[in-house]
């Protein structure tokens, strides 16, 4: 069957920590893969999007890697804050109907603490 | 710029009852999404539009539940004979194209069915 896997216990580090989350996924072929921030009682918000044949992929304190082989993209924060505490959703864009589908990960929730 | 709003932000009902919820989208974006999130849980995909028509209809749940969009604009996601398993937070979002493009989100309206 297919599955997203994101680790569903929170995460809870030290700030200045680098945080890293895996999203794991089986019987998926996703063209791209995107991470999205979700705050408690808002709408996801996008943060990075990476394509298949990119290995990684980075954006000021993130960094995003794809392993097509592996079924595996991690996702780090680097110097981590407080403010960084949410929840972070993968999704996968595969092709059905002849558009991208965004398939969601549960998320896993990050917690910074001071 | 305005961003995806939605209406209700919150709608308490009684089951059996219909209902219906709003959302207006970025100006611009074609493509439009439905999306259902209950507590903890990650989020289930609804149905797409494009432009007026909804190629990918496949996560409407039963057919108590409907979807239309206008003038390429404001899409209306109907419950009729609302359930209390339909209760959750039901996320609208919409983007310029829907091939790697980020999603914009709007703020969901939390429906809870007594």
């Amino acid at each position: 069957s297919q599955k997203i896997e994101q680790n569903s216990e929170a995460l809870n580090i030290q700030e200045g920590k680098t945080a890293t989350l895996t999203c794991n996924y089986t019987n998926y072929s996703p063209a791209y893969l995107q991470w999205y921030r979700q705050d408690p009682g808002r709408g996801p918000v996008f943060l990075l999007l990476i394509r298949e044949n990119e290995k990684e992929k980075r954006k000021e304190r993130l960094k995003v890697t794809f392993d097509t082989t592996l079924k595996q993209s991690l996702f780090h924060i680097t110097a981590s804050q407080p403010a960084d505490s949410a929840t972070y959703l993968c999704a996968l864009e595969v092709l059905s109907g002849g558009y991208n589908k965004l398939i969601f990960g549960a998320g896993t929730r990050l917690a910074v603490h001071p | 710029g305005a961003g995806v709003s939605q209406s209700p932000s919150n709608k308490v009902t009684e089951k059996g009852k219909d209902v219906e919820l709003r959302c207006d989208p970025i100006s611009g974006h074609t493509a439009l999404y439905w999306y259902r999130q209950s507590l903890g849980q990650g989020l289930e995909f609804l149905i797409y539009f494009q432009g007026n028509s909804a190629p990918d209809k496949s996560g409407l749940p039963s057919d108590r539940f409907s979807a239309e969009r206008t003038g390429g604009s404001v899409s209306t996601l109907t419950i009729q004979r609302t359930q209390q398993e339909d209760s959750a937070v039901y996320l609208c979002a919409s983007s310029l194209r829907d091939r790697a493009y980020e999603q914009y989100f709007g703020p969901g309206t939390r429906l809870t069915v007594t």
